[in-house]
């Protein structure tokens, strides 16, 4: 099956910086997906990116397809971006998503 | 997008019994997926659940255990059976729209 691999595994950062978190999947797939899992245990949808470029305020992403992997970028991190990032791929069209092992992202003030 | 609640939020068990987590979706899906996450780790697919089917179970969960069931397009439950310690985790089911969405999760704590 798809492997999924993300980096860093950790991540401290003082708030204010910026950050680079990277997915690399194994084989093609037909949708990628970023979460972010608040210390409450809720997932929340980042972003839908099988290929390309998306923004939402202080987040970016890019996949690159044809190179398997794919960034998120935080900018101005701040302390409620604390948690953990995961990425995860669909394979096949209407699949379940494959996770990453996530990087765990802790800001502080 | 969809709306997923799932009953209950969390639960502390005894050892032995059996808790059934109920998945309610606003909108008709076909697939269902039940994941599970241990403390401390990733996201793992237990099974997928088709409405009029079977239930298909990835490798290492099997059917005694979590059970499922999946009577109309907006709901399903899974049932995690004579629970033991190494059972707690949070439970998440999602559904696929264009893109996957989560439900909150369902916190069990097995004592």
């Amino acid at each position: 099956g798809i492997q999924v691999e993300q980096s860093p595994p950790d991540l401290i950062l003082q708030e204010g910086a910026n950050s680079t978190l990277r997915c690399n999947f194994s084989d093609s797939v037909n949708n990628l997906q970023w979460f972010h899992q608040n210390p409450w245990g809720q997932l929340i949808n980042l972003f839908y990116i099988p290929s390309g470029t998306k923004q939402n305020g202080r987040l970016s992403a890019t996949t690159v397809a044809t190179e398997r992997y794919s960034l998120l970028y935080i900018s101005s991190s701040q302390t409620t971006d604390s948690g953990v990032y995961f990425c995860a791929v669909e394979g096949q069209a209407g699949t379940a998503l494959i996770f990453g092992k996530g990087t765990t992202l802790s800001v502080s003030s | 997008s969809a709306v997923i609640s799932q009953k209950p939020s969390r639960d502390i068990c005894q050892r032995g019994t059996s808790l059934t987590i109920q998945c309610q979706v606003d909108s008709q899906v076909t697939m269902m997926f039940w994941y599970r996450q241990q403390p401390g780790q990733s996201l793992t697919l237990i099974a997928t659940a088709n409405q009029g089917s079977e239930a298909t179970y990835e490798s290492g969960f099997v059917i005694d255990k979590f059970p499922i069931s999946r009577p109309n397009l907006t709901f399903s439950t899974l049932t995690v059976s004579n629970m033991s310690p190494e059972d707690s985790s949070i439970y998440l089911c999602s559904v696929v729209l264009g893109q996957q969405y989560f439900g909150p999760g369902t916190r069990l704590t097995v004592t």
